[in-house]
């Protein structure tokens, strides 16, 4: 089914150990971008990738990373996770002609 | 409403009403504005976008208003369904460098819709 796609859709992890979440988008979109969803903080962008190869940090970097070797693919890792990384991440992709942000279903990652 | 930086405001109406979902936002420089529905357990929708060289833009049962002196955002949802229930945010455009564009949000209104 085309569209973006996110994996797993929920994962607990042990405070410390690294976990890498996954997003694939089929529509061939410059932009990707990984967001986290906080009550009383809606969403936050973490990086964004304006191409393959190029990445940036968002507002709340520290503590992820990522990579963008294809143009499908904006896996985001944790590499040491913590509690408060619990949250629910959402990958979204766009154009590059277009503002209009089209978003995974997210993934509901809880650190124990 | 919503506005940045409080908790997440409800809205409750009856189902076949309208209802009005209003916004301020932040940047009187951006020049693009949508208006996105996350239902329970999904990812954000979109909805309708507007330019800031418009005051207003029709979709399907949807309406929005921009007025730009006051920075206000609103959203019109004619006769309410079941099916509206979400949570709503507005977005704004925000230049993040390095060539990219990218979105800011609100912190988003629950649309609550009473049988």
């Amino acid at each position: 089914d085309a569209g973006i796609t996110q994996s797993p859709r929920y994962k607990i992890t042990e405070t410390g150990r690294q976990v890498t979440l996954m997003c694939h988008q089929t529509w061939s979109h410059s932009y990707m971008f990984w967001y986290r969803q906080d009550l009383g903080h809606g969403l936050r962008l973490i990086y964004y990738s304006a191409a393959a190869d190029i990445t940036d940090k968002g507002e709340v970097p520290d503590g992820y990373v990522v990579s963008r070797s294809k143009t499908e693919n904006f896996p985001l890792t944790l590499e040491s996770a913590t509690r408060s990384q619990t949250s629910v991440y959402f990958c979204a992709s766009s154009g590059a002609a277009t503002y209009e942000q089209y978003f995974g279903p997210g993934t509901r990652l809880t650190v124990t | 409403g919503e506005s940045v930086g409080l908790h997440l405001p409800t809205l409750s109406v009856q189902e076949g009403d309208n209802s009005i979902i209003n916004c301020a936002y932040s940047n009187s420089a951006s020049d693009y504005f949508i208006w996105y529905k996350q239902e329970s357990g999904k990812g954000p929708q979109f909805i309708i976008d507007i330019r800031s060289n418009m005051d207003k833009r029709q979709g399907q049962r949807v309406t929005v208003l921009l007025n730009k002196t006051v920075k206000h955002l609103s959203l019109q949802i004619a006769a309410t369904q079941p099916g509206d229930s979400a949570v709503y945010f507005c977005a704004e455009n925000i230049w993040l460098g390095g060539g990219a564009d990218g979105l800011t949000f609100g912190k988003g209104t629950h649309l609550i819709i009473q049988p």
